[in-house]
């Protein structure tokens, strides 16, 4: 099993720029979910899906998108690129749920590095 | 707003020492996760503890929960210089409501930082 992959590995935008990060996971997890990583902050939660069609927001959400046809797939949407969201992206998966609470270990990927001028 | 908090923020020792972690957090929890980053790379589970268990082990690691402290500790023995990275607790917290009890998205600390120095 691959696990959790993200692309791209390092991103650099320009403010305004729209762009896609995507992150699949092939161990059949029903959630996943966005993470940001800025020093000092710890990491924080930008939006989770439980499941196929099912999406919510986390404690960043303005600035992303997001959407889940598979459950293989959750790829995160900046739609028009900001400074402020220059920071390391990590996408999670956990294989159950209980009304979308994480009860088990979460999946990482390896990350991408986002740079927005 | 930040759950865990991890203290210290940086610890550096010799190989073969032990290194403890603590981790602080203010609501009623279901679980606490702890995990480690190694630079550059995403996180790795390393265990997870439930609100009605008191202590866990798993290698040459130990994690407490002191639900009344709200606490939880991490000690890794005779540490090596590969465990050198920013280790991250992460606490699922209990959010009560008028109908019960609900629980929130797991959320994490700002880490601590271990340099093991062989």
């Amino acid at each position: 099993n691959a696990g959790v992959t993200q692309t791209p590995k390092f991103q650099v935008l320009k403010t305004g720029q729209s762009m896609t990060l995507q992150c699949a996971q092939d161990m059949n997890h029903e959630y996943m979910s966005w993470y940001r990583q800025d020093p000092g902050m710890g990491l924080r939660l930008i939006h989770y899906s439980v499941g196929a069609g099912i999406t919510d927001q986390g404690e960043v959400p303005n600035g992303y998108n997001v959407s889940r046809s598979t459950t293989e797939d959750f790829p995160l949407r900046l739609l028009s690129a900001a400074p402020s969201q220059t920071s390391v992206y990590f996408c999670a998966s956990s294989y159950s749920t209980l009304a979308g609470i994480t009860y088990n270990e979460q999946f990482f990927g390896p990350g991408t590095r986002l740079t927005v001028l | 707003s930040q759950q865990g908090e991890e203290d210290p923020q940086a610890l550096s020792i010799q190989e073969g020492e032990n290194a403890t972690m603590n981790c602080s957090y203010k609501t009623s929890i279901n679980n606490l996760q702890w995990y480690r980053q190694n630079s550059g790379r995403g996180l790795v589970h390393l265990i997870l503890i439930r609100s009605n268990e008191r202590e866990k082990h798993s290698g040459r690691l130990r994690v407490t929960l002191d639900t009344s402290k709200k606490s939880s500790s991490l000690l890794i023995t005779a540490s090596r210089a590969a465990d050198t990275a920013s280790y991250f607790c992460a606490t699922v917290p209990r959010i009560p409501n008028a109908g019960g009890t609900s629980y929130g998205k797991l959320t994490f600390g700002q880490g601590t930082i271990l340099t093991v120095h062989p």
